[in-house]
């Protein structure tokens, strides 16, 4: 039972560098999100999607970028890591909406 | 004003003791409620639903207060497992609360 699965777990970058993190779920759900966590903050929502082809942004959804072009993967992209971005990421699926949110076990980054 | 808010706590309490969280949002057309449970640098997985009648899962109530716009879960008989962050979730577009921090200690 994969549920939510994240790649990678630990990643350090360097101001400007960019990247994806990975989010593939394995239960056929439509609605998948990204959030971030910050101490004292809460789970802020990124972006979500619900369904292929289908994205719209969050709460804080500037310097981020997502695609959805198969129902299982929803990667998010950094375009131009800053330290702001310094967080763990959550990425989350779910049947439907207003239905229980599985989600990855997160994603630890740091921006040097 | 936030959609959710919850007191940070933390919420120190001993074995065996009863405590309650609330939490209040802002948006009277919600629909659905969710209590998470989220520990230390782990992901948050979800505790119970909240229905409007009120539901019981063990040592565990969750209320709606539809009138008021709050939800509030209600722990008995607290263990040391127990400690943790306890997130308040508007189901409807997955709104987290900022999370009540519970010490069960002995």
């Amino acid at each position: 039972n994969a549920g939510v699965t994240q790649t990678p777990k630990f990643q350090v970058l360097k101001t400007g560098q960019s990247m994806t993190l990975q989010c593939a779920q394995d239960m056929n759900h439509e609605y998948m999100s990204w959030y971030r966590q910050d101490p004292g903050m809460g789970l802020r929502l990124i972006h979500y999607s619900v369904g292929a082809g289908i994205t719209d942004q969050g709460e804080v959804p500037n310097g981020y970028n997502v695609s959805r072009s198969t129902t299982e993967d929803f990667p998010l992209r950094l375009l131009s890591a800053a330290p702001s971005q310094t967080s763990v990421y959550f990425c989350a699926s779910r049947e439907s909406r207003g239905a229980e949110a599985f989600f990855g076990q997160g994603t630890r980054l740091t921006v040097v | 004003r936030k959609e959710v808010e919850q007191d940070p706590g933390p919420f120190n309490v001993p074995e065996g003791a009863t405590v309650a969280f609330n939490c209040t949002y802002s948006n009277s057309a919600s629909q659905s409620f969710f209590w998470y449970r989220q520990d230390c640098r782990k992901e948050p997985k979800l505790l119970m639903s909240v229905y409007s009648s009120g539901n019981e899962d063990g040592r565990f109530t969750a209320q709606l207060n539809r009138a008021s716009q709050y939800i509030s879960l209600l722990i008995r008989d607290s263990k040391l497992s127990d400690s943790a962050t306890y997130l308040c979730v508007l189901g409807d577009k997955l709104v987290f609360g900022a999370g009540t921090i519970l010490r069960v200690k002995s």
